[in-house]
């Protein structure tokens, strides 16, 4: 199957400080990308759709200043926590569809914010 | 927007027998229905999809079908091993070019010796 890259797995940071998680597709290119977030023992939860070129998409209640996503490139979606608190320490997933509907998922980023 | 409703939120079996997960979606436009394996603290992984122009597909010990009319698909796994245990998610898209997933609630599957 195709291969999405998550980089870093996991990351510790301090209240009040920015990280920045990165999404590459290595072997397809993908115009757009989606950002989950998952709590413990729930499902994916889905907060914006990263868009090549142009700005992310941002389902309701996500605050787009707070978790800036950027995608420059057809192979890079890059999603920044910007003052991170200890509630916004989560499991953060990215996938990217080969074709109209088969999604390939990076292998997530756990946050801890303390 | 697409609502994904999915059954039973537990689930546990002996090895060896059959576990059967429901899902239903709301968008009678929706055409792909894939089911996702997570093990903790890992990516979800693809293990079968169907579309909308059948009505069944398998793949080994694994089974998907689909009730278009009732709006509603099934993953069926057979002769259950303890390494199928693990959270299955059913999804289904939403309109557009490159349609974002709505995950069902996932089933966190049991398989006991």
């Amino acid at each position: 199957g195709a291969v999405v890259s998550q980089h870093p797995s996991w990351v510790i940071c301090k209240s009040g400080t920015s990280v920045k998680i990165e999404c590459r597709s290595l072997d397809f290119q993908a115009t757009t990308m989606f950002w989950y977030r998952q709590f413990p023992k729930q499902s994916l939860m889905l907060m914006a759709t990263s868009n090549e070129g142009s700005k992310a998409t941002y389902e309701q209640g996500v605050e787009k200043d707070k978790f800036l996503i950027n995608h420059a490139s057809l192979t890079l979606s890059t999603l920044t926590v910007t003052s991170a608190h200890p509630e916004d320490s989560s499991f953060y997933i990215c996938s990217a569809h080969r074709g109209r509907t088969e999604a390939f998922f990076g292998q997530g980023t756990r946050l801890t914010v303390v | 927007g697409e609502n994904v409703e999915q059954h039973p939120s537990t689930l546990s079996v002996q090895e060896g027998d059959s576990a059967v997960i429901k899902c239903t979606y709301s968008d009678s436009a929706s055409n792909y229905f894939p089911w996702y394996k997570q093990e903790l603290g890992k990516r979800p992984q693809l293990i079968i999809d169907i579309r909308s122009n059948v009505g069944e597909k398998k793949d080994q010990r694994i089974a998907v079908t689909l009730n278009k009319t009732a709006k509603h698909f099934s993953l069926h796994i057979t002769e259950t091993q303890p390494e199928d245990s693990a959270v299955y998610f059913c999804a289904a898209p939403g309109p557009g070019t490159a349609s974002k997933l709505t995950f069902g609630t996932g089933t966190r599957l049991q398989v006991t010796l």
